[in-house]
């Protein structure tokens, strides 16, 4: 079955305490982001990447890192989270089907969303 | 840069009422537009879309057409029904990046 899979769904850390979302895709997309939902505020990127070893900054990147070493999977590292990084989260898979024009046609595939708690 | 404003919820509707939630977009270049529906503790599923200019994106009874004179993108559905709970999300994708509306959230009571 084609997905996006995150883990873990839940979680709850403390101030400081490192930690990592993982994010795998068994579709070969090219493409992959992360996004925070926030009430009010829909989903913003934090950081995306258009292929292996090419990353790049969303909207909301400080707090945040990411790395792809491999095509299918693209972790989220919060390095020393704070209370602000509380928020739902999720990993997003496309294919690029071709050029810049036509690659925006295709639609996003989402994980079934993280919800992080830092206390 | 672009951005997405959909019409602010909650909504909440009877059976078999008309639904229509609004949402209008800044982008520069021909940007692809999508609804995105998210039902209680899921992640988002795209529910339709539109790839250019009056194109009309549909799926289970939900119609959009993509208007780029208006530049809008309006979701309509002409008899809700209480499955249809959810938060709707509008999105376009332009060069890649997606970007979304705050959402909708729609409660449809028996």
């Amino acid at each position: 079955e084609a997905q996006v899979t995150q883990n873990p769904r839940y979680l709850i850390t403390v101030t400081g305490k490192k930690l990592t979302v993982t994010c795998s895709q068994n579709m070969n997309h090219e493409y992959m982001s992360w996004y925070r939902q926030d009430p009010g505020l829909g989903l913003r990127q934090i950081y995306y990447s258009m292929n292996v070893e090419v990353t790049d900054k969303g909207d909301v990147p400080e707090g945040y890192k990411v790395s792809r070493k491999e095509k299918r999977n693209f972790p989220l590292i919060l390095e020393s989270p704070s209370p602000n990084q509380t928020s739902l989260y999720f990993c997003a898979s496309s294919p690029r089907t071709g050029g810049v024009a036509t690659s925006s046609r295709t639609e996003a595939f989402f994980g079934q969303g993280t919800r992080l708690t830092v206390v | 840069g672009d951005s997405v404003t959909q019409m602010e919820g909650p909504v909440t509707l009877s059976e078999e009422a008309f639904l229509t939630i609004n949402c209008t977009y800044t982008a520069t270049g021909y940007p692809s537009l999508f609804w995105y529906v998210q039902y209680p503790g899921e992640g988002l599923q795209l529910l339709l879309k539109a790839t250019k200019a009056d194109d009309k994106g549909s799926n289970k009874g939900f119609e959009a057409t993509y208007r780029k004179e208006t530049t809008s993108f309006h979701l309509e559905k002409g008899s809700v029904q209480v499955s249809d709970s959810a938060v709707y999300f509008c999105a376009l994708n332009n060069d890649y990046k997606l970007s979304f509306g705050a959402g909708t959230t729609v409660t449809v009571r028996a």
